[in-house]
């Protein structure tokens, strides 16, 4: 089963500066890689996928890269709705799956 | 757009089985398009996976649970179903029921989650 980590586990990050979120995976997955936001007491939501693709209705300061094993999730300028829960899932075995262990970004 | 609701006890005892449904209403479980998945998180933790099935009954389940882990589809009743034996307080989380993509991998649409404790 592929192992996926999340790095750093949280992050303390200004309004208006950047954020960069790793995500390692144990094995290559190519680009099968998604991204989810979760607010506190709400249902994560698919932010990107395909490693760099955006979801409907994510803000083009969201950015996602990376290949094969390793992988980043960048928010240009944090607005005061981006401190959140941040999750990493692969796909490249689907139906089977595995989640990271999410990055945490709070406000510093 | 499709909804997923989770329904089921929001408190079980050791060693009892958790049984809990995920009705889906604006879509069909039966659709030749879709996965459906049970996600669950503990408190303050990450999302963990816990399996996937398709309308025919075809299951994926993650190799952690893959000895207590049960899933089961009723497209009649449009629902799918998930049971976990033998729970502990680890098992403790909110449980979510979500629809993946069969051509894609990911999780786009999620019930509200249904919280359950372990605990005598």
């Amino acid at each position: 089963e592929i192992v996926m980590t999340q790095s750093p586990a949280t992050l303390s990050v200004s309004p208006g500066e950047g954020a960069t979120l790793f995500c390692r995976a144990s094995q290559s997955i190519s680009t099968n890689l998604a991204w989810y936001q979760q607010k506190p007491g709400q249902v994560p939501r698919l932010l990107i996928y395909a490693t760099s693709t955006r979801a409907t209705g994510t803000p083009a300061r969201f950015s996602g890269s990376g290949s094969g094993t390793e992988f980043t999730l960048t928010i240009s300028s944090l607005q005061s709705e981006d401190f959140a829960f941040y999750h990493c899932q692969q796909y490249n075995n689907w139906p089977s799956v595995t989640f990271g262990g999410g990055t945490k970004v709070e406000i510093k | 757009q499709v909804q997923l609701q989770e329904s089921g006890p929001g408190l079980v005892k050791p060693s009892e089985t958790l049984s809990l449904t995920c009705t889906v209403s604006r879509g069909s479980v039966r659709s030749v398009s879709f996965y459906w998945g049970w996600i669950r998180q503990a408190p303050g933790k990450g999302l963990e996976w816990i399996g996937s099935i398709y309308y025919t009954g075809n299951t994926s389940y993650t190799s952690s649970l893959k000895s207590r882990v049960s899933m089961s589809v009723d497209t009649s009743e449009n629902q799918f179903f998930l049971s976990l034996s033998s729970m502990t307080a680890a098992d403790t989380a909110v449980y979510y029921c979500a629809r993946g993509g069969v051509s894609t991998g990911w999780f786009y649409n999620w019930g509200q989650g249904i919280l359950v404790t372990v605990s005598s």
